[in-house]
C-alpha cells in the first residue's frame, strides 16, 4: 500500500514551458487535492476533486489546470510556467464521509521556474 | 469563506518545557479542526484532531483544546523533545465549505537542548 505518491520529485522549468504533475493514490479515496506551499504562507489550495470526472477551484487556481479522468489519479498542469509558480506542490486525498476525516499527503514536488 | 489565523509564527522552547500554538477561525459553522506536523523536507502528517462536539482531546504528550464561543483552538505539547522540532499547521473545516480544509500559516517550533 503506497498511499499517495507524486511524480516527479523535483523539476526545473524555464519561463513559458509547460509540465504536468501526477498524483496517484491506492486507497480508493474519492477526494483529492492539490496545494502549493510557500514560505510563511502555509498550504494554499489550488484545485480539488470530489470524484472521478469532477474538479473545482481552490484558493489560488490561476495559471493551473487539473484533470481527474481516473479515480486514483489527479493531474496538475502548468500551461505556461512563471517564476511565481516556483513552489513545493503537495497532493492529498481522503475518504468520502459524512464527517471530515484524515487527509493524507503525498511526498511533494519541488518545482523551480527560472 | 473560512479564514484561519495561527500564532506564533516561530516558537523556541527548552527541552522539557511545554509549547502552545494558537489558532482562530472565522466561521462559527466550522466543525473539524486537525493539526498537522511537517518535518523538514517531509510531507505534512496528521498528529491530532478535534471535532466541535468535544472541548479537549489528548494523545500522550499532545493535546488540543477548542473554545467554540471564542472561535479558537490550541495545540499543547508537554515535555518537549528535540524530535518535536517541526512546522505545525492548524486547519478548519465546515460542512458548507466545499469539502476542503483551510490551513493556518504554520508555526516553526524549535526545541533546544
Amino acid at each position: 500500500n503506497a498511499g499517495v505518491t507524486q511524480t516527479p520529485k523535483f523539476r526545473v522549468l524555464k519561463t513559458g514551458q509547460s509540465m504536468t504533475l501526477l498524483c496517484a493514490q491506492d486507497m480508493n479515496h474519492e477526494y483529492m487535492y492539490w496545494y502549493r506551499q510557500d514560505p510563511g504562507m502555509g498550504l494554499r489550495l489550488i484545485h480539488y476533486s470530489v470524484g472521478e470526472g469532477t474538479t473545482a477551484k481552490g484558493e489560488v487556481p490561476d495559471g493551473y489546470n487539473v484533470s481527474r479522468l481516473k479515480k486514483q489519479n489527479f493531474l496538475l498542469g502548468l500551461e505556461s510556467a512563471a517564476p511565481s509558480q516556483t513552489s513545493v506542490y503537495f497532493c492529498a486525498s481522503r475518504e468520502q464521509g459524512v464527517a471530515y476525516n484524515e487527509q493524507f499527503f503525498g511526498p511533494g514536488t519541488r518545482l523551480t521556474v527560472l | 469563506g473560512e479564514n484561519v489565523e495561527q500564532h506564533p509564527s516561530t516558537l523556541s522552547v527548552q527541552e522539557g518545557d511545554s509549547a502552545v500554538i494558537k489558532c482562530t477561525y472565522s466561521d462559527s459553522a466550522s466543525n473539524y479542526f486537525p493539526w498537522y506536523k511537517q518535518e523538514l523536507g517531509k510531507r505534512p502528517q496528521l498528529i491530532i484532531d478535534i471535532r466541535s462536539n468535544v472541548g479537549e482531546k489528548k494523545d500522550q504528550r499532545i493535546a488540543v483544546t477548542l473554545n467554540k464561543t471564542a472561535k479558537h483552538f490550541s495545540l499543547h505539547i508537554t515535555e518537549t523533545q528535540p524530535e518535536d522540532s517541526a512546522v505545525y499547521f492548524c486547519a478548519a473545516y465546515y460542512t458548507g465549505g466545499g469539502n476542503k480544509l483551510t490551513f493556518g500559516t504554520g508555526t516553526q517550533l524549535k526545541v533546544e537542548l
